[in-house]
């Protein structure tokens, strides 16, 4: 398995930045990093992926690092909308392999 | 554009009985997924399907799990007898070809008691 390791929970103040991290070092250098969310009782939601350079679209942005061992999910302004469970997915092959994310929690 | 649709969302059967699920995944989409998403964990993949033929399932338990997906666009998922470990939330979700982008569905939540 691709692992991932992401920390288990992070707390955001609202209209902050939150900046989710993830080590994905076993990630082959031709595969995807992806990121979804899951809010409580939905099904995951698809935010962002790259592969080597940084990606921004509506949602968020994600930093890769160079040696791609390691990302960084940026949500540039926080709101309680965002308070979910953030995957970082890692994969071999052809298959997702979902860990057990980190959940965030944005405070008013 | 609709999303990937299932049913029912929530199903309560007793031990050893039968239960099957429903998806429909977004229009056009060649590739769909089953996962399994116990409490507190992250979706396991049960099985991906490209058009009605099974790609992986490699982590669903056949002797009690079953899937098909017979004329290519909507998928069965069905256990039986079901067991009380199976309490979970069986996720499906589609994408254009292989490992593109996915879109979940719902879910279907079933409690085994």
């Amino acid at each position: 398995d691709a692992k991932t390791t992401q920390p288990p929970s992070m707390d955001c103040a609202e209209g902050r930045a939150a900046n989710l991290p993830c080590n994905h070092s076993t990630i082959s250098g031709n595969e995807y990093v992806y990121w979804y969310r899951q809010i409580h009782s939905q099904g995951p939601q698809y935010i962002i992926h790259g592969l080597k350079n940084n990606e921004t679209n509506e949602m968020a942005s994600l930093i890769i690092t160079e040696d791609r061992k390691s990302s960084t999910l940026i949500l540039p302004h926080a709101t309680l909308r965002d308070t979910a469970v953030y995957y970082c997915i890692g994969y071999t092959g052809n298959q997702f392999y979902f860990g057990t994310g980190t959940s965030l929690t944005v405070i008013p | 554009e609709a999303g990937v649709a299932q049913s029912p969302r929530y199903k309560i059967i007793e031990k050893r009985q039968s239960v099957a699920f429903w998806c429909n995944p977004i229009s056009g989409h060649a590739t769909l997924y089953w996962y399994q998403q116990i409490l507190g964990q992250g979706p396991k993949l049960l099985i991906q399907f490209q058009n009605n033929g099974v790609v992986d399932d490699s982590q669903l338990p056949k002797d009690r799990f079953s899937a098909e997906r017979l004329k290519g666009v909507d998928s069965t998922l069905k256990i039986q007898p079901a067991k009380l470990e199976d309490s979970a939330v069986y996720l499906c979700a589609s994408s254009l070809w292989g490992m593109e982008t996915q879109y979940f569905g719902p879910g279907t939540r079933l409690l085994v008691l």
